[in-house]
C-alpha cells in the first residue's frame, strides 16, 4: 500500500505568476483535501474533494482551486501568486471523509513566491 | 464552529523526563481530537486519535492523550522523552460540517535536551 505523494517537492514562482501542485491519494481513498501552511504556523484548511466534487471550502479566494480525477489523485491550482502565497501545501487522503476518518498527509510541496 | 488552543509554543525537557503538551479545544458538538507529529522538513503524521471510544487513547511512540470533557482537554503525554521526540507537535479537532476537514492549533515545539 502506497502513501501520500506529492509533486513537486519544491518549486520557487514569481508573484504573478500560477503554479499547479499535484498529490496522489493513499490506494482506496476517495477524498482528499488540502493545507496551507505558513512558516511557523499549524495547516490551515483550503478545500476538499470526495468522489471529484468539491465538498467543502475553508477561507481562501477563488484564485485557489482544484480538481479531482477518478483515479482520485488531485491538482491545487493557485492563480496570480502573491508573496503571502509562500508555505507548505499538504495535501491529505482519507477513506471516506468521515468525521472519525484518519487523513493521512503527504510529504508536502514547499512553494516560494518571490 | 470547532477552534483549538495550544499552551505553550515551546516545551523543553530533558531526556527521560515526562512529556506534556497541552491542548484544549472548543466544539459545538462531540469532538474528534488527533494529534499529529510533524518532522522537519516533513509533512504529518499522525500520533493517536480520539473517536468517542475510550477516554485514554494510546498512540505510537509511546504517547498517549486523554479526553476530559470537563476540562475540553486532550493534552499529549510521553512518561519518558527520547532525543527523536524533538519535532513540533499538533492537536486538531474535525470539524461536524459537510467537509470534514481539520482545524489545527498553532503547534508545539518540542525540544529535548541530553
Amino acid at each position: 500500500e502506497t502513501g501520500v505523494t506529492q509533486s513537486p517537492t519544491h518549486l520557487i514562482k514569481t508573484r504573478g505568476q500560477q503554479v499547479t501542485l499535484r498529490c496522489s491519494s493513499q490506494s482506496g481513498h476517495n477524498t482528499v483535501s488540502w493545507y496551507q501552511q505558513a512558516l511557523g504556523q499549524g495547516p490551515q484548511f483550503i478545500f476538499q474533494y470526495y468522489r471529484e466534487e468539491e465538498n467543502g471550502r475553508g477561507n481562501f479566494p477563488p484564485r485557489f482551486s482544484g480538481l479531482q480525477f477518478p483515479n482520485y489523485s488531485s491538482e491545487l491550482n493557485v492563480n496570480a501568486l502573491e508573496l503571502d502565497d509562500s508555505a507548505l501545501y499538504l495535501c491529505a487522503s482519507s477513506l471516506t471523509g468521515l468525521r472519525t476518518d484518519t487523513q493521512y498527509f503527504g510529504p508536502g510541496t514547499r512553494l516560494t513566491v518571490l | 464552529a470547532q477552534s483549538v488552543t495550544q499552551l505553550g509554543s515551546h516545551v523543553s525537557v530533558s531526556e527521560g523526563a515526562l512529556v506534556l503538551l497541552r491542548c484544549n479545544y472548543s466544539s459545538s458538538v462531540p469532538p474528534y481530537l488527533f494529534w499529529y507529529v510533524q518532522y522537519p522538513n516533513q509533512g504529518l503524521q499522525l500520533l493517536l486519535k480520539y473517536t468517542s471510544a475510550a477516554t485514554l487513547v494510546k498512540g505510537i511512540n509511546g504517547f498517549e492523550a486523554e479526553f476530559k470533557k470537563s476540562e475540553t482537554s486532550f493534552h499529549l503525554t510521553k512518561p519518558s522523552a527520547h532525543m527523536s521526540d524533538a519535532a513540533e507537535y499538533f492537536c486538531a479537532v474535525s470539524d461536524d460540517g459537510s467537509a470534514r476537514q481539520l482545524t489545527f492549533g498553532s503547534g508545539t515545539q518540542l525540544t529535548v535536551l541530553p
